[in-house]
């Protein structure tokens, strides 16, 4: 079956400006996680939804990062006036309920320029 | 709050070594505990994982891990690597009571086999 995708997979933005990130989850799966990687590191937690909420947002690094998942399946990441130290790997993953193993996303590179 | 430690930042073997990665977290409660590779070129996979129940715990490839609560520890290990392991493997946990189920990662080891 597919697994979890995640659009664009590289994006190079202006600093100052908006961009949307998006996670298509596997079908069916309740739980969604967000990650940012930095090169030499491992995934830093950022948020996770199960359902259509938000049960811990406690990683997001400021009130310029926020995330949606309206209708429980695709969510989007979202980042307002982007600086260059946002640059980075943003992972997605999801899993079929809190706790399990997680299913990751190619990832989207994100270059702020 | 909790951590995840990999001491191991690189490794080199020659094919057929052991390896034993290590991997520490810090949490006094009941956890969940993974490990996940990175084959280059490709998205994190799960290797193996431990809920409950038998400390030693088998994945894919060979692999398995041993869970020592006492030491906070789930080191990775397989008695013969191959060239095709060459990868970056991550340790997470999951801290189930907690409040929250929110992985943590440590920051990986990458491991390079020699032909």
């Amino acid at each position: 079956g597919a697994g979890v995708s995640q659009t664009p997979s590289n994006k190079v933005t202006e600093k100052g400006k908006y961009v949307e990130l998006r996670c298509d989850p596997i079908s069916g799966h309740t739980a969604l996680y967000w990650y940012r990687q930095s090169l030499g590191q491992g995934p830093e937690f950022l948020i996770y939804f199960q359902g259509t909420g938000a049960a811990d947002d406690s990683g997001l690094p400021n009130d310029r990062f926020f995330a949606v998942r309206p209708e429980g399946s695709v969510s989007t990441l979202k980042i307002q006036r982007t600086e260059r130290g946002d640059s980075a790997v943003y992972l997605c993953a999801s899993s079929p309920g809190l706790g399990y193993e997680q299913y990751f996303g190619p990832g989207t590179r994100l270059t702020v320029t | 709050a909790q951590s995840v430690s990999q001491h191991n930042h690189h490794v080199i073997l020659s094919e057929a070594a052991s390896l034993e990665l290590g991997c520490n977290y810090s949490y006094g409660g009941t956890v969940n505990l993974f490990w996940y590779v990175q084959y280059p070129g490709q998205h994190l996979q799960l290797l193996l994982k431990y809920f409950s129940g038998d400390p030693l715990v088998k994945g894919i490839k060979g692999f398995e891990a041993e869970f020592i609560k006492s030491k906070f520890s789930f080191n990775l290990r397989k008695p013969s690597v191959q060239w095709s392991d060459t990868a970056e493997y991550f340790c997470a946990v999951n801290a189930r009571g907690s409040g929250t189920y929110k992985y943590i990662f440590g920051t990986g080891t990458r491991l390079k086999v020699l032909a």
